[in-house]
């Protein structure tokens, strides 16, 4: 069955550096496009960033572009987010999430999450 | 930017229809998915393409499309319904990829 669990959130300063990675298994992950997704506490779902199949494509939220950089390692089954210079309102729940067959970058599988918590 | 638009409640007694609409100027030239996402859990997909549900999604939820607005209805709602649903389109407005409404919060009474 696919999984995908994230790991790498936790406490830390505005400015300050983070990241995340989502190790996943059951599916050849080689094979599909990859979201981060995230939701702030007690609000709606936020995209975040997603990534082609091979790594080539990738595009970031523009919140987010210029600060958080998506990438992967198809070698380990592993999807990473860079997070730089954080901000407050980067404070979220981060989704690692696996991109459907059906088309317009839907979303079939989800992580459980990594907390991310920005705060001085 | 490209928005959809989702009310942020609906209630219904069990075993009513709820229904939960989403709008957006784009939408009569893109599908639509709608997530559900109980309480302290991972959103999970319950229809694709406006009106296709995936396996293991009860027959009681089901998706239609009518010009800016497309709707998720749930028929004969029962407790563990009880969940914020999420609709999403791509975007291709060229401010991202990906928009999702603001959720809507549905309360079986």
């Amino acid at each position: 069955q696919v999984q995908l669990v994230e790991s790498g959130g936790g406490v830390v300063q505005p400015g300050r550096s983070l990241r995340l990675s989502c190790a996943a298994s059951g599916f050849t992950f080689s094979s599909y496009a990859m979201h981060w997704v995230r939701q702030p506490p007690g609000k709606g779902l936020q995209c975040v960033a997603l990534i082609s199949y091979d790594g080539i494509n990738k595009f970031h939220a523009d919140s987010v572009k210029g600060r958080f950089t998506i990438s992967r390692d198809n070698s380990k089954n592993t999807l990473y987010l860079q997070m730089n210079s954080l901000r407050v309102e980067d404070t979220a729940l981060y989704y690692c999430a696996k991109v459907t067959d059906y088309g317009d970058y839907s979303i079939d599988y989800w992580g459980q999450g990594t907390l991310v918590t920005v705060s001085s | 930017s490209y928005e959809l638009t989702q009310p942020p409640s609906v209630s219904v007694s069990p075993g009513q229809t709820a229904r939960i609409t989403c709008s957006g100027d784009a939408l009569p030239k893109q599908h639509v998915y709608w997530y559900q996402q109980r309480p302290g859990q991972a959103p999970v997909l319950v229809i694709y393409k406006d009106t296709e549900r995936p396996s293991g999604i009860p027959a009681r939820f089901s998706g239609s499309s009518s010009g800016t607005t497309v709707a998720l209805t749930i028929s004969g709602v029962q407790a563990e319904d009880e969940a914020d649903y999420y609709c999403q389109s791509a975007d291709n407005s060229g401010t991202s990829y990906v928009v999702f409404g603001g959720g809507t919060k549905l309360t079986v009474l």
